[in-house]
């Protein structure tokens, strides 16, 4: 069974462009997750998908952050414009139901300039 | 609000001598812990949550409610053992909140 895919791996942008992170989870997962870690910080929750919708979106930075799951399959997470202080991991997991083990993908490393 | 604590960055440790990673945390109701751990060039991956009471890859670690702690201990290292721990809670909302981490260096 094919574990939490990410994409890109790794992206470097300019201060001001936009970015699209993509995370697909395990197939038949109704929760979808998105972590971040920055620079020297912890990791640090974004938000909680349930099928297509927005179940907890509590940690969302601020609005230049936009994540969208349509379908209910796999998730996007944009951002625009990125700051500097964006840079860094970003983490997706997904679940079966929300009490389960989550299963994290490999990350996206985020570098703006 | 919930908090986890993960005192050591760094511990650095023999080939078969015991190792324990501090975990403290914080939470006003009943939390659930785990243990992460990345290994170089892996993902995050589940070690071990409080509720399963398992012992895996040698690893036990013990919910303490009085100390709100939630130690992780092997009694012998292996190199393997080498990575990144992390300690992490959940609420009733499930979503995890993560220590700093503690990177582990077994040395032969």
């Amino acid at each position: 069974e094919a574990g939490v895919t990410q994409f890109p791996s790794h992206s470097v942008i300019e201060k001001g462009q936009t970015v699209t992170l993509r995370c697909d989870p395990i197939s038949g997962h109704d929760n979808l997750y998105w972590y971040r870690r920055v620079m020297g910080k912890e990791i640090k929750f974004l938000l909680h998908f349930v099928k297509e919708s927005k179940q907890d979106e509590s940690g969302m930075p601020n609005n230049r952050f936009l994540a969208e799951r349509t379908g209910g399959t796999y998730s996007t997470l944009k951002v625009q414009p990125a700051e500097l202080e964006d840079s860094g991991v970003y983490f997706c997991a997904s679940s079966l139901y929300y009490t389960d083990t989550q299963y994290f993908g490999p990350g996206t490393r985020l570098t703006v300039l | 609000a919930q908090r986890v604590t993960q005192p050591e960055k760094l511990l650095s440790v023999f080939k078969g001598a015991p190792v324990e990673l501090k975990c403290n945390y914080s939470y006003s109701g009943s939390p659930e812990l785990f243990w992460y751990v990345q290994y170089s060039r892996q993902r995050l991956q589940l070690l071990l949550r409080h509720i399963s009471r398992e012992s895996i890859k040698g690893f036990t670690a013990d919910l303490n409610k009085g100390e709100t702690s939630f130690h992780l201990k092997k009694p012998f290292a292996q190199e393997e053992d080498s990575a990144m721990y992390y300690c992490a809670l959940s609420g009733n909302d499930y979503k995890l909140s993560f220590g700093a981490g503690t990177t582990v260096t077994v040395r032969a």
